[in-house]
């Protein structure tokens, strides 16, 4: 069965800090890889997305890939409070696959 | 506004009681999706549609039925709702595929 593994969390981070998240996929297939950011309560967002090996940058957000690994990446620089929440990654080979999600907070 | 709307935001029925859950979106996407999110078990895929008349199951179908008379609209029906069908749930869409999801606000359902 193809899976999409993240820690649970919560990872707590101070205000400022660089918060790191990450997620392994199982099937070797996947070609294109998604993180959603979700709020207490509210919808999935997504906030990047990456399709090939290396590094993509969007302002404070950097998604990682490393096929041969199989393993997803997102770092957020200087974090905030406002980026409490849980962060969804999904890979797609096929059909879009979720993890359970990482809780995120930051602490001022 | 681009939005996908679903409705009702919160639902409490009884096991057996037939209910509609109903999705719209305004952005012309052709490909439309129904999740379900439980603790510790993400979010799973009850049905998709790649366009008009075209529906398929996903990873959690029984109990479930859709349908897409039009584009804009991709109902969830659950004929004789059970308290294991208690869940949130979502809508989505996108251009193509399963690919840059918009979701739905949710459907909070508790089946007693």
């Amino acid at each position: 069965q193809k899976e999409v593994e993240q820690n649970s969390g919560p990872l707590s981070v101070p205000e400022g800090a660089i918060a790191s998240l990450n997620c392994t996929y199982s099937d070797r297939g996947s070609q294109s890889f998604f993180w959603y950011r979700q709020y207490s309560g509210k919808s999935p967002e997504l906030i990047m997305f990456i399709y090939s090996n290396g590094d993509k940058e969007d302002g404070r957000f950097t998604a990682q890939l490393n096929k041969a690994s199989q393993y997803v990446s997102l770092l957020i620089r200087d974090s905030q409070p406002s980026d409490s929440a849980t962060y969804l990654c999904a890979a797609q080979g096929g059909k879009l696959i979720f993890g359970q999600g990482t809780e995120l907070s930051v602490k001022p | 506004e681009a939005q996908v709307t679903q409705n009702p935001r919160y639902l409490i029925t009884v096991t057996g009681k037939k209910l509609t859950v109903t999705c719209s979106q305004n952005m012309n996407h052709e490909y439309m999706s129904w999740y379900r999110q439980d603790p510790g078990l993400g979010l799973r895929q009850i049905y998709y549609s790649m366009n008009v008349e075209v529906t398929d199951k996903g990873d959690v179908p029984e109990g479930y039925k859709v349908s897409r008379k039009e584009k804009r609209n991709f109902p969830l029906i659950l004929e004789s709702p059970s308290p294991n069908q208690t869940s949130l749930y979502f809508c989505a869409s996108s251009y193509g595929g399963d690919e840059k999801l918009f979701f739905g606000s949710g459907t909070q359902l508790s089946v007693l």
